[in-house]
């Protein structure tokens, strides 16, 4: 049961470089998140996916991109990292039923660290 | 006003204390309400939902008060693995977008 599986685990980048978080979940999911976790701020959305062809921003969306590649990958690109990304990423991802909430399954996360 | 509100803790309890934290939440549109744990450096989890009526999960109930716009988590009987931080993101509609805080960070010693 592997659920939602992002790479890479740990990852150093030097300021101003570019790189792209994967993502892919097997459990059939429409919606798919990305969220940012930094230390006594919690969980932060910066984009999500509500079904395969759509994107939207979230709370923090300022310095990244995504692309939902189809409906089990959704990635997240840092165009031009900055020491202010520094940070854990959790990708996630959950039936849409927009009525009542869903379970959101998590990802292991990412630990992103910008010199 | 944040839109879900916590005691960061830590709240240290030794083993087989009953422990109780709430979450104020600002949307009183919000319409359900979970508790997810997440333990360090890990993803987080759902503990549990939270239904109108309140709901028991073995040594976990959750309650959840409208009127006054919290919900609550009482764990009996605490376990050293019970050692978690405990979020609580109210779902206000949409596209299941959840917000979360920062959590309560709970310490069971032994």
């Amino acid at each position: 049961n592997a659920g939602v599986t992002q790479t890479p685990k740990f990852q150093v980048l030097k300021t101003g470089q570019s790189m792209t978080l994967q993502c892919a979940q097997d459990m059939n999911h429409n919606s798919m998140y990305w969220y940012r976790q930094d230390p006594g701020m919690g969980l932060r959305l910066i984009y999500y996916s509500a079904s395969e062809g759509t994107t939207d921003k979230g709370e923090v969306p300022n310095g990244y991109n995504v692309s939902r590649l189809n409906k089990r990958e959704f990635s997240l690109r840092l165009e031009s990292a900055a020491p202010s990304q520094t940070s854990v990423y959790f990708c996630a991802s959950s039936e849409s039923r927009q009525s009542s909430g869903n379970t959101i399954y998590f990802g292991e996360g990412s630990w992103l660290t910008v010199v | 006003r944040k839109e879900v509100e916590q005691d960061p803790g830590p709240f240290n309890v030794p083993e087989g204390a009953t422990v109780a934290f709430n979450c104020t939440y600002s949307n009183s549109a919000s319409q359900s309400f979970f508790w997810y744990r997440q333990d360090c450096r890990k993803e987080p989890k759902l503990l549990m939902s939270v239904y109108s009526s309140g709901n028991e999960d073995g040594r976990f109930t959750a309650q959840l008060n409208r009127a006054s716009q919290y919900i609550s988590l009482l764990i009996r009987d605490s376990k050293l693995s019970d050692s978690a931080t405990y979020l609580c993101p109210p779902f206000s509609g949409g596209y299941n977008k959840l917000i979360f805080g920062a959590g309560t960070r709970l310490a069971v010693h032994p």
